[in-house]
């Protein structure tokens, strides 16, 4: 079974700083994939980044970055520059090609002025 | 990205009643779509997985005969709460991935309250 873990149920940061979020998770599978999906009040699931677990380079989508370390199983996601849009759920999330996403309980990340 | 939707974006019915909930991928074909349900400040659920031309597979405690699962082309599928009761009221999301991209892309939602 696959487990994801997001060990912070709620984050803050102030305007224009960077926020780290965590997640650790457990497969037995040497091929998957790891997600990032930021959950607004609108309730509407927007995929934040990827990752292909046999890509060692991390993942960057502007002023998104990860830091993957495969072997401890460890999928954080760092925010720079943060925004008062990017206040949201956060969800981790790991798959294996074309299976269902597997979810964190999810991070509330705030973002104060 | 790929678009999904899905409709009714929120539905109110009365005890007893049936309720019927569209997701479709608008841009790409998906052989396999997945129906998640979300409590309240709580996590996606997966409840089952939608598959074209074959029967669904539901995940552990999910009641296949109330939650009915129709896949009935490569880019509709459907989940009728049959005989909804208050507590199936819930946040209800597909999704369906882009193969190209191995990726998947969620509908908005559909808010069900049944009073």
């Amino acid at each position: 079974a696959q487990t994801v873990t997001q060990s912070q149920p709620e984050m803050s940061v102030q305007e224009a700083e960077t926020v780290t979020l965590s997640c650790t998770y457990d497969t037995s599978e040497s091929d998957y994939y790891l997600f990032w999906y930021k959950q607004p009040p609108s309730r509407q699931m927007i995929l934040v980044i990827r990752q292909e677990a046999y890509k060692q380079q991390n993942a960057t989508e502007n002023r998104f970055s990860v830091n993957f370390q495969k072997a401890a199983k460890s999928f954080s996601l760092k925010i720079s520059d943060s925004q008062l849009g990017d206040a949201a759920m956060y969800f981790c999330a790991n798959s294996n090609s074309g299976y269902a996403l597997n979810f964190g309980k999810g991070t509330s990340l705030l973002v104060t002025p | 990205g790929a678009v999904v939707s899905q409709h009714p974006s929120r539905v109110i019915c009365k005890s007893g009643t049936s309720v019927k909930i569209e997701c479709r991928s608008l841009d790409f074909q998906a052989t396999t779509m997945f129906w998640y349900r979300q409590f309240p400040k709580q996590s996606l659920m997966l409840m089952a997985t939608s598959n074209e031309g074959s029967k669904a597979t539901y995940e552990q405690g999910v009641e296949k005969d109330k939650f009915l699962i129709n896949h009935a082309s490569l880019t509709l599928s459907t989940l009728t709460v049959t005989s909804a009761h208050p507590e199936d009221s819930s946040f209800y999301i597909c999704s369906a991935p882009d193969r190209g991209t191995d990726t998947q892309y969620f509908g908005p939602g559909t808010r069900l309250t049944v009073l």
